[in-house]
Parts: structure tokens; C-alpha cells; sequence
């Protein structure tokens, strides 16, 4: 089955620590894949987009992810953390197989301590 | 360009009683899709819309559910007899037909029927 999977419910860090979100999918050909943020009663906005090309790959607010094709991973990654980044991250899922819509996770709840 | 509207924000209903939903896209896009996302979960594809045509249906669109998008501009969610198991954030995106998986979405109608 094609699916995405976040392992960590909950992830705690101390402010101006360094963030790593894990997300693997199950894909047979090439994903597209995403990370989404969601704050609290609210809609989802884009932090970054991979669909081909380098596999680093930089995107809003100081967020990078990684496609590691090998390990069928797309984790998301923070050098320091602040404060107002404290929400709920989702890793999403696309390609050909999937027409126009996104397969999303389970979501990463992430807190900050300060 | 006010972004991806939603109303109403929240609905509290009764359990058998119908509701609806409306989604204002952004107004160049022509696709527009409808999203369910429960708690702990990671939203979930109901149905999609490019301009009028409704193009894809998910099965978890039982057939109680159905959506508009008359003049392809906005559209309508309704949910006829709702039940308990309804209760969610119905979220609706619109996107560019040019830009894949270009997503815009909205914040949301949290709905809880009690």
C-alpha cells in the first residue's frame, strides 16, 4: 500500500536546539513529496516541495528536508529552533499514481521549551 | 488575492441534522479540492474539482456527502444526516492548473455534531 509514515507523535526540543521530523513513504515510482505546517485551528501552509533534481532541498522559515531515495526518507531538518515554531508538521505524499491529490501522515506534534 | 476562504469556521450540529460548507478559492485557480482531517490524523482526500467537473471522488465520500462547485468559482460541501463519526476540520485548497500540487489552503470548518 502507498502511504506515508511519521513515526514521532511528539517531538519536545529546547529553543535554539537543532530539529530533525522523519517521514518515509512507500512509493512505487517517483514521489513528490512535501512538509506542510499547521498551527493550531488552522489550514496548512507549504514549508517545502521536492519533485526532482537536488535532494536537499530548502524551503520557508529556516526548514530543510533531504529525499534519500535509498531509505524511501524525506526528513525535515532545523539548525535552531525558535519558539513560534511550535505546531504540527505533516509530511504529504504525491506522484502520477496519485492523480492531484497529496497522501498525507499522521503529523509531528512539535513543542518548544524554552 | 485573500487567499482560500472558508465559512463557516466552526458548525456545532445536532446528530441527523444536515450542514454545509462553503470554500471561496482563490479566484485564478481553477482546481479546488476538499480535505477531512480527524484528530491525531493527517487530513484525508474526499473529492476534487477542476472548474465545474467534479473529476474524483473518494470512497470516503459516502453518499450522504456531496459537493458543488457550480460556476467553478466556489463550492459547497454538504453533509446530509450527519452522524458523530462526521465531527472533523473540513479543509478545502485550490491550486493553478499550471503549478502541481500548487496548494493553497484554507483554515478550515471544524465541525462537531453532538
Amino acid at each position: 500500500a502507498q502511504s506515508v509514515t511519521q513515526p514521532d507523535i511528539h517531538i519536545t526540543v529546547s529553543e535554539g536546539a537543532s530539529l530533525e521530523l522523519r517521514c518515509n513513504y512507500s512509493y512505487g515510482a517517483t514521489p513528490y513529496l512535501f512538509w506542510y505546517v499547521q498551527s493550531p485551528g488552522q489550514g496548512l501552509q507549504l514549508l517545502l516541495k521536492y519533485f526532482s533534481g537536488d535532494t536537499l532541498v530548502q524551503g520557508i522559515k529556516g526548514f530543510e528536508a533531504e529525499f534519500k531515495r535509498s531509505q524511501s526518507s524525506f526528513n525535515l531538518r532545523k539548525p535552531s529552533v525558535h519558539w513560534s515554531d511550535a505546531a504540527e508538521y505533516f509530511c504529504a505524499v504525491g506522484g502520477l499514481e496519485y492523480g492531484n491529490k497529496l497522501v498525507f501522515g499522521a503529523g509531528t506534534i512539535l513543542r518548544v521549551k524554552s | 488575492d485573500t487567499g482560500v476562504s472558508q465559512n463557516p469556521r466552526h458548525k456545532i450540529t445536532k446528530r441527523g441534522q444536515n450542514v454545509t460548507f462553503r470554500c471561496d478559492p482563490i479566484s485564478e485557480h481553477n482546481r479546488l479540492y476538499w480535505y477531512r482531517q480527524t484528530l491525531g490524523q493527517g487530513p484525508e482526500f474526499l473529492t476534487y474539482f477542476q472548474n465545474e467537473a467534479q473529476l474524483e471522488k473518494s470512497r470516503l465520500l459516502s453518499d450522504r456527502f456531496s459537493a458543488e462547485r457550480p460556476k467553478g468559482s466556489f463550492s459547497t460541501l454538504e453533509i446530509q444526516r450527519t452522524e458523530q463519526g462526521d465531527s472533523a476540520m473540513y479543509l478545502c485548497a485550490s491550486s493553478p492548473f499550471d503549478v502541481p500540487y500548487g496548494y493553497t489552503f484554507g483554515s478550515g470548518t471544524r465541525l462537531t455534531v453532538v
